[in-house]
């Protein structure tokens, strides 16, 4: 079964320094791999995925994450965190079909 | 105009009691899905329909029955409601296939008196 961990359940950085959210995964073959926001009493908005087409992602509001096979990693990343990326971050993967599979979640504060 | 719309919001009821959520997408994808969240955030799937047709059934208690009229719409309707089933349940919607991400409502919180 596939399975999606998130190391650090929260992550406090303080404005302008680097955001770094962790995610593994486990899956015999190569993944969807997504990553989501979620601000407080919302849905979640996509930030970013990997379909194979290119290691090195880009997405919304300048998050980029990298997906390293020997590693079985996709970690998400932004240069310069600002106070409007307090919020919980899931990674996800794309089972056969079609549902997700959630890590349990970071939350990221931003210190001003 | 919103894309994934669920209603109500906010769901207050007791204990033993029948409800309704419902969910409507105009993105005209062919899959929706239920997932339930729980207090410590986390989630998972419950439900998924392509095209009218259950595709996915996970460890869910009878209680629960989803029901999809056509390809935009994906009710859920939960027979008497017990306290475990407090939960925040989201509605998404994709296109089936390859890396389609999925496209997620506001939520509906259920609270259970």
């Amino acid at each position: 079964a596939q399975s999606v961990t998130q190391l650090g359940s929260h992550v406090s950085v303080s404005e302008g320094a680097l955001v770094l959210l962790r995610c593994n995964y486990s899956s015999s073959v190569p993944p969807y791999l997504f990553w989501y926001v979620q601000y407080p009493n919302q849905g979640l908005q996509l930030l970013l995925k990997y379909t194979s087409a290119a290691t090195l992602v880009k997405g919304i509001n300048g998050f980029e994450a990298e997906f390293k096979k020997s590693e079985t990693s996709f970690h998400l990343t932004k240069p310069s965190a600002h106070m409007s990326d307090a919020a919980e971050y899931f990674c996800a993967a794309r089972g056969s079909v079609g549902a997700l599979t959630f890590g349990s979640g970071t939350r990221l504060q931003v210190q001003p | 105009d919103t894309a994934v719309s669920q209603t109500p919001k906010y769901l207050v009821t007791q204990m033993g009691n029948d409800k309704s959520i419902k969910c409507e997408q105009n993105l005209g994808h062919d899959t929706m899905y239920w997932y339930k969240q729980d207090s410590k955030k986390f989630l998972k799937i419950m439900f998924s329909y392509n095209n009218k047709e259950l595709i996915i059934n996970e460890t869910v208690p009878n209680r629960f029955s989803p029901k999809s009229p056509d390809k935009a719409h994906l009710n859920l309707h939960i027979n008497s409601l017990e306290l475990g089933d407090s939960a925040v349940y989201f509605c998404a919607s994709s296109i089936q296939g390859g890396g389609q991400p999925q496209h997620f409502g506001d939520g509906t919180r259920l609270s259970i008196l």
